[in-house]
């Protein structure tokens, strides 16, 4: 089973618009990290924001923030006022703690496309 | 964050040929490295983690003769890809941890392998 999901292939949004992209994660650990991570063409990996299985609040940083449902299983990147340097492959990723050998594991990535 | 390289970022070898990869955790001391591997338009797949001090533990399906990993430092992992075929052209990533935490873990920018 997919631990970590991503639906959106590919994404288009208006540029200086708000956009979510979804990501649903499946563990039994108690104890787990989620991220998320901007790859541009050049292939690195950019960290972009952590959510924590303990945070009770949601992660922002800058116009990144993370809508953390933990009921739901869900950890949603929403990015704010999107940009034309925005475009890029995203991946959300998941760390589980001692019990998934704190490995991190990523979903299939979205192509988000920011439009002029 | 810390400062994770790799060397070399890309290297074009000939088919049959063995190619080393280094991974250097430039300012802190990672007692885990974990190696991926990227196809085009795809995601990351975990390879195979590396502790320093022990024998690297590989996913399901990962060759371990064909990919020798070597975590002899806490500063330094190294992938070698033996006897390279084309199938084995791909991106390969490393990232550096301490092995216990769920936030710190840090991407190298990595290495583009052209074996023909």
């Amino acid at each position: 089973a997919q631990k970590i999901t991503q639906t959106q292939p590919g994404m288009f949004v208006q540029e200086k618009e708000a956009v979510t992209l979804d990501c649903t994660y499946d563990t039994s650990d108690q104890s787990y990290g989620l991220f998320w991570y901007k790859q541009p063409s050049s292939g690195e990996m950019i960290f972009l924001i952590y959510q924590g299985s303990y945070d009770e609040q949601n992660a922002t940083e800058g116009r990144y923030s993370l809508n953390f449902q933990k009921a739901r299983k869900s950890a949603n990147l929403v990015i704010s006022a999107s940009q034309l340097g925005d475009s890029a492959m995203y991946f959300c990723a998941m760390r589980e703690g001692l019990a998934g050998g704190f490995k991190t594991i990523f979903g299939a990535g979205t192509r988000l496309f920011v439009k002029a | 964050g810390a400062v994770v390289s790799q060397h070399p970022s890309w290297v074009i070898c000939k088919s049959g040929t063995s190619v080393k990869i280094e991974c250097r955790s430039l300012d802190f001391q990672a007692t885990t490295m974990f190696w991926y591997r990227q196809f085009p338009k795809q995601s990351l797949m975990l390879m195979a983690t590396s502790n320093e001090g022990s024998k690297a533990t590989y996913e399901q399906g990962v060759e371990k003769d064909k990919f020798l990993i070597n975590h002899a430092s806490l500063t330094l992992s190294t992938l070698t890809v033996t006897s390279a075929h084309p199938e084995d052209s791909s991106f390969y990533i490393c990232s550096a941890t301490v092995h216990g935490t769920l936030y710190e873990q840090y991407f190298g920018p990595g290495t583009r392998l052209t074996v023909t």
